[in-house]
């Protein structure tokens, strides 16, 4: 099945540094990845649509210079994100999928945590 | 707005106990999926509905799919304390291009042995 790889599981960072989380498809070709920021004990908030070789396409109220999103190769994309605050702790997924009509496989998330 | 709306958010049953999650919205999905996440993981894939009116079984799960397909249920039958998790349903809105799922606001399962 679709395996989607993402690293690191858990990162620590100080105010002010910049954290990139990896995603990677590892047995599919994926042109569009998807990431979301989950709150502790809510549902899965949908930040940016992340596209091979293009832009990605963000939601509203997110900032697109925080979080910098880049999808160079059809196997990974990358979330950056820059001058971190404590604001930005969170747990942070990304997904993928071969055929989007029947469903999606998600990266094991990434807990961020800024002091 | 929130276009999926999931009921109950939160759950707490004794095993052997029989529930129901509800999944609605006002607009019509391509299709339903159901996922299961476990703390500090990414969600799981439980199943995918199509085509309205489809029930799919899988164990004790019984997911169905609304005649109209703008609504969704997860029936688990017996719940055992390895049930326990969050259960999300999502979906692509017939209007939404690119494949963006819309997730519900998620059910939080506690079965107590």
């Amino acid at each position: 099945g679709a395996v989607v790889s993402q690293h690191p599981s858990w990162v620590i960072c100080k105010s002010g540094t910049s954290v990139k989380i990896e995603c990677r498809s590892l047995d599919f070709q994926a042109t569009t990845m998807f990431w979301y920021r989950q709150f502790p004990k809510q549902s899965l908030m949908l930040m940016a649509t992340s596209n091979e070789g293009s832009k990605a396409t963000y939601e509203q109220g997110v900032e697109k210079d925080k979080f910098l999103i880049n999808h160079a190769s059809l196997t990974l994309s990358t979330l950056t994100v820059t001058s971190a605050h404590p604001e930005d702790s969170s747990f942070y997924i990304c997904s993928a999928s071969q055929q989007t009509v029947y469903g999606y496989t998600f990266g094991s998330g990434t807990r961020l945590t800024v002091v | 707005t929130q276009l999926l709306e999931q009921s109950p958010q939160f759950l707490s049953i004794q095993e052997g106990e029989n529930l129901t999650v509800y999944c609605n919205s006002s607009s019509v999905f391509s299709s339903l999926q159901w996922y299961r996440q476990e703390p500090g993981e990414g969600p799981v894939l439980l199943v995918t509905v199509v085509t309205g009116g489809e029930v799919k079984k899988l164990k004790r799960l019984t997911f169905q799919f609304g005649d109209a397909r703008k609504d969704s249920s997860l029936h688990i039958t017996a719940a055992q304390p390895g049930d326990t998790g969050l259960y999300l349903c999502a979906g692509p809105p017939e209007t939404y291009q690119g494949g963006k799922l819309i997730f519900g606001q998620g059910t939080e399962l506690s079965v107590k042995p």
